[in-house]
């Protein structure tokens, strides 16, 4: 079946441009979750959402990261006046079901380069 | 504060030779240890989730086991094809914590 998936795969953009990166989850998957993955490291958390309620947002790095998922399916990261320090791997990735414990699967993310 | 530490940070095998990753962690009330794989410009693919100590899982040249400090994921007569960096994830009460990754080569 499908996977996660994730456009666009590649992003260049230049400092203080704003950007929105999307994210379809698998069908019928509850919770959603964006990561962000530095070159050589593990992803970190940013945030998650249980259908179109955003529970848990501490991991976003400053004001100007902000993510939505209106409907509870569908997420778009957007990344207001992008900074160098932006440049990364975003990841959003979704489970089946709601508590933890549950697998979590990933779309193959989109790369960011801030300039 | 959850962390996990994985080592080594990167491991050259030949092909067949079996070894093991090592995953250390600290979390509050642990819900489930994941192990990822991970190949150049893709996400992370989801191999294990280990729920307690003593619990261990397979899956063709891997096995996961599970302490209540660590994991290792054992690679037996490991091929070119398992080459890719592995990844291990903590989830305690709130967001999965992941470490750096293991990057294995199998070369040939």
């Amino acid at each position: 079946g499908a996977g996660v998936s994730q456009s666009p795969r590649y992003k260049v953009a230049k400092r203080g441009q704003d950007v929105a990166l999307r994210c379809d989850p698998i069908s019928g998957h509850v919770s959603l979750f964006w990561y962000q993955q530095a070159l050589g490291q593990g992803p970190e958390f940013l945030t998650y959402f249980q259908n179109e309620a955003q529970l848990d947002k501490s991991g976003l790095p400053s004001d100007r990261f902000f993510a939505e998922r209106p409907e509870g399916s569908v997420s778009t990261l957007k990344i207001q006046r992008t900074q160098q320090e932006d440049s990364a791997v975003y990841l959003c990735a979704s489970t089946i079901r709601t508590g933890a414990a549950a697998a979590q699967y990933f779309g193959p993310g989109t790369r960011l380069l801030v300039l | 504060e959850d962390q996990v530490t994985q080592s080594p940070e990167a491991l050259r095998l030949q092909e067949g030779e079996s070894s093991s990753l090592n995953c250390s962690y600290t979390v509050s009330g642990l819900r489930g240890l994941f192990w990822y794989r991970q190949d150049p410009g893709k996400g992370p693919e989801f191999l294990f989730t280990l729920y307690s100590a003593g619990e261990e899982k397979e899956k063709e040249r891997l096995k996961a086991t599970l302490t209540k400090k660590e994991s290792f994921l054992h690679i037996t007569a490991p091929k070119p094809e398992d080459s890719a960096t592995y990844l291990c994830a903590v989830q305690g009460a709130q967001k999965l914590v992941f470490g750096q990754g293991t990057r294995l080569t199998i070369n040939p």
